[in-house]
């Protein structure tokens, strides 16, 4: 069975540095997906961005980049020239390849606070 | 862009009633889940569904749930007798393909509350 884990409970940050959030995972398939997604105070669930286990390079969306260390089991989220906006609880997940259905297996969150 | 609309946005029901908590899917999707997040934890996979089947359900969902998507209207999760340990937010989600790297789209949740 797959397992996510987020360390980092909450993190403050001042508008327009960079952030980076923690994601660990555990799995014994050789191929899966890899997603970050953030909830907004209103809700709703957002998809940020993906890694692919089978590419070594490192997924890039906007703003937002990925560190995927495969030996580590690690793929922490990195937020370039953060926004007051990009206060949210951000969810890193994961899914087998092997799977014929999305099954995402999500972390506890990273609750970020960006202050002017 | 797609959205996935929950009715309600909250519901307050009686231990031991029955509820039913819907979902209005993005229109083209095909795959339908629904994730449980209790209070304070991460969101747990519940059941996926297609083509009028459960594909797929977790051990946390109990004989007392059942889903379905009755005419292509709304795709529901009824809990029926509900217990206090039912109580969370449940996210609907919806996807257009059946590979298991496409977006996923979730709805903003509809809470659950038991008493």
């Amino acid at each position: 069975a797959q397992k996510v884990t987020q360390t980092q409970t909450s993190i403050s940050v001042m508008e327009k540095t960079t952030v980076t959030m923690d994601c660990v995972y555990e799995t014994r398939d050789s191929s899966y997906f890899l997603f970050w997604y953030k909830q907004t105070a209103s809700g709703e669930i957002v998809f940020l961005i993906r890694q692919d286990s089978y590419k070594k390079e490192n997924a890039t969306e906007g703003h937002y980049s990925l560190n995927f260390q495969k030996p580590k089991s690690s793929i922490g989220l990195i937020i370039t020239a953060t926004q007051i906006e990009d206060s949210a609880v951000y969810f890193c997940a994961m899914t087998p390849a092997s799977s014929s259905f999305s099954k995402l297996v999500f972390g506890q969150g990273t609750s970020l606070s960006v202050v002017p | 862009g797609p959205k996935v609309l929950q009715i309600p946005s909250h519901q307050i029901i009686d231990m031991g009633q029955m509820v039913t908590l819907n979902c209005d899917p993005v229109s083209n999707h095909l795959y339908f889940y629904w994730y449980k997040q209790i209070l304070g934890q991460q969101m747990e996979f519940l059941v996926n569904f297609y083509n009028g089947k459960v594909m797929e359900k977790s051990k946390l969902f109990k004989d007392q749930f059942s889903v379905e998507r009755p005419d292509g209207s709304y795709f529901t999760l009824k809990i029926q007798p509900t217990a206090l340990e039912d109580s969370a937010v449940y996210f609907c989600a919806s996807s257009s393909r059946d590979n298991a790297n496409t977006e996923v789209f979730f709805g903003k949740g509809t809470r659950l509350t038991v008493v």
